[in-house]
Order: C-alpha cells, then sequence, then structure tokens
C-alpha cells in the first residue's frame, strides 16, 4: 500500500528564516507532487517532480526528489507572511492505479 | 478562463438525508476527480472519470456514494442516506490528460459537508 508522510506537520516561523518541509513515501514513484492550500480555498499546484535528483523553482520555494531514498523537501527561502498556508505532497504509481494519495500536510505559519 | 467550479459551497444534512454535489470541470478536460477532504487531513481519493466512463471508483467508501458523469463535462457526486461521518468538504479536479499521462489537476474550491 503506498502511504505518504509529511513532517513536520505544523511549522511556525519567523519572516527571513530558511526551512524545510519533508515528504516520505512508502513505494517506487517517479513521480510526486507539491500543492499548496490557503484556509478554505482550493489547492494550487505548485510542483511536478518527474525523474531522480529532480529540483524545480519558484520564488522563494525550491522542491528537489531522490526517489532511491523515496524522499521530496519543499525548502523555503527568507519566508515572507505571504507563504502561509497548508502544503501538500502526493504520490501517484501503479501501486495506487496512478491515482494521488495525500500525505496529512504541513500547516505553515509565517510570523512578520 | 474559468477555472473548476463546485455547488453548493456549503451544504447542510440532516441525518438520513440524500445529497448532491456538483462539479463543472474546465471546459475540454477530459479527466475529473472527485476527492474527500476530513479536517486536518489531505484529500482522499474516491473516483475517477476519462470523459464520461468512470474507469476508477475504488475510494468511494460505500455503496451509499454514487458518481456519473453523462455527457463528459458535468459530474454530480450523490450521498444517500447521508451519516454524520460523511462530513468533510468533497473536492473536484479535472485534467487536460487521461489519468496515466503526468499532468497537473485543477481543484475546485469544494464542497463544505456538514451532516448533522
Amino acid at each position: 500500500e503506498l502511504k505518504v508522510e509529511q513532517n513536520p506537520l505544523f511549522l511556525s516561523m519567523q519572516e527571513g528564516k530558511n526551512y524545510t518541509i519533508y515528504c516520505n513515501y512508502s513505494t517506487t514513484s517517479d513521480r510526486l507532487y507539491w500543492y499548496r492550500q490557503d484556509p478554505g480555498k482550493s489547492l494550487e499546484s505548485l510542483f511536478v517532480l518527474l525523474s531522480n535528483g529532480a529540483v524545480k523553482q519558484e520564488g522563494r520555494l525550491m522542491a528537489s526528489l531522490d526517489t532511491k531514498a523515496r524522499l521530496s523537501t519543499l525548502h523555503i527561502t527568507a519566508a515572507v507572511h505571504d507563504l502561509s498556508a497548508t502544503y501538500f505532497c502526493a504520490v501517484d504509481s501503479v501501486d495506487s492505479n496512478y491515482q494521488l494519495i495525500w500525505g496529512a500536510g504541513t500547516k505553515l505559519i509565517i510570523k512578520p | 478562463g474559468a477555472g473548476v467550479s463546485q455547488s453548493p459551497r456549503y451544504k447542510v444534512a440532516k441525518r438520513g438525508q440524500d445529497v448532491a454535489l456538483r462539479c463543472d470541470p474546465i471546459s475540454g478536460h477530459v479527466s475529473l476527480f472527485w476527492y474527500q477532504q476530513a479536517l486536518g487531513q489531505g484529500p482522499e481519493f474516491l473516483t475517477y472519470f476519462q470523459n464520461e466512463a468512470q474507469l476508477d471508483k475504488s475510494g468511494l467508501p460505500s455503496d451509499r456514494f454514487f458518481a456519473e458523469r453523462p455527457e463528459g463535462s458535468v459530474s454530480t457526486l450523490k450521498i444517500q442516506r447521508t451519516q454524520q461521518e460523511d462530513s468533510a468538504v468533497y473536492l473536484c479536479a479535472s485534467s487536460l490528460a487521461n489519468w496515466v499521462e503526468v499532468e497537473t489537476q485543477y481543484f475546485g474550491p469544494g464542497t463544505r459537508l456538514l451532516v448533522l
């Protein structure tokens, strides 16, 4: 059974600091997705990572994928208040019939 | 352009009542997905349509849940004889390609269902 674990589940940090969110998954998969969700809002796609060593960056967010370790990271550089949201990773594979299996989310609060 | 829309946004139902939740995907999108999201959790897959065909319904929690997409565009998720454990946000997503291809899913705002 494909399982996805995120940590931490909650993170409170000051503006200007750097931090990393981790996403571990349990079976072989080469496709990993990061989404953002603001309170009461829809899920918004951030990154799609397709191969070992893939790295993508958008603004202050950078995501990477290590398929051998079954680990993805979402790194936040010099955080700003606008990045406060809940961040989800999701994985699909033949084990899940290519349906997305989601982590529980990391609620990020950035204090000004 | 228009994104995925869902209606109603909020629904309060009495236990035992039937409810119907509507999803309007992005025009031209082949794939449509329904998810259930409990408070403080990630979404859980319910069912998947490719055009009008329901190709995967393995996530539907019971036979009280039924989904359809008769003309390959608008979809309805119906829950019969609602129970308190059905209270959740129901998310709809669509994507341009079929599900085995890598494709971003575009999500609607969700319908928040509360069963009393």
